[in-house]
């Protein structure tokens, strides 16, 4: 497996709490991506990096917020969790954008209560 | 707009039968696009791309630009095969993701 973690892997929290979701990755590569995943909606982009401090938005990005300040990590954050933001987050690496294999991370549990 | 299209949500076939996944897409340019597969309490992995031509576990699939189409074929499936598959299209820095078709092969 393709070295990369999430942290926490479930958490259930309140609404209205700040929630920060950690990827980490020993694999060296430019690419990352926050996802998260729904029941009938697939995987949708939530921010991406193409390097440090080099961050986008993605499809569904309103409510997070992102910071990378080194190759490894990828912060995500929600900064006052609403029970829309309920999903399984997952975090993936690649090493350029154009057609190479995208790895994943085990996903995030998060419940917002 | 891109868009990656997985009609069926959920497809169930025995064992021994041909299984074919349904992709449509729709891109303006050379589209790039991938198979991805998640097997119970594994991570999201790669499971083909279209570039390669390969086969992977028995599964083909093949880019019809003129049908908008990118299907996932195996003549005979296997118990193993029973996985949720995501079809996605390359964009940019991103990748398009369809909504998924969860496959059940039955004994």
């Amino acid at each position: 497996d393709a070295g990369i973690t999430q942290s926490p892997r479930h958490k259930v929290t309140e609404t209205g709490t700040p929630v920060t979701l950690r990827c980490h990755q020993t694999e060296n590569h430019r690419y990352m991506y926050w996802y998260r995943q729904d029941p009938g909606h697939g995987l949708r982009l939530i921010h991406y990096s193409y390097g440090v401090k080099d961050t986008d938005k993605g499809e569904v990005s309103d409510g997070y917020s992102v910071s990378r300040s080194k190759t490894e990590d990828f912060l995500l954050t929600l900064e006052s969790a609403t029970s829309s933001q309920t999903s399984v987050y997952f975090c993936a690496i690649s090493r350029d954008p154009k057609g190479t294999e995208a790895f994943f991370g085990q996903g995030t549990r998060l419940t917002v209560v | 707009a891109q868009r990656v299209t997985q009609p069926e949500k959920l497809l169930s076939v025995f064992k021994g039968a041909p299984v074919e996944l349904k992709c449509n897409y729709s891109y303006s340019g050379s589209p790039e696009l991938f198979w991805y597969v998640q097997y119970s309490r594994q991570r999201l992995q790669l499971l083909l791309r279209h570039i390669s031509r390969e086969s992977i576990k028995g599964f083909t699939a093949d880019l019809n630009k003129g049908e908008t189409s990118f299907h996932l074929k195996k003549p005979f499936a296997q118990e193993e095969d029973s996985a949720m598959y995501y079809c996605a299209l390359h964009s940019y820095y991103q990748l398009i993701w369809g909504a998924g078709t969860k496959l059940i092969i039955k004994p």
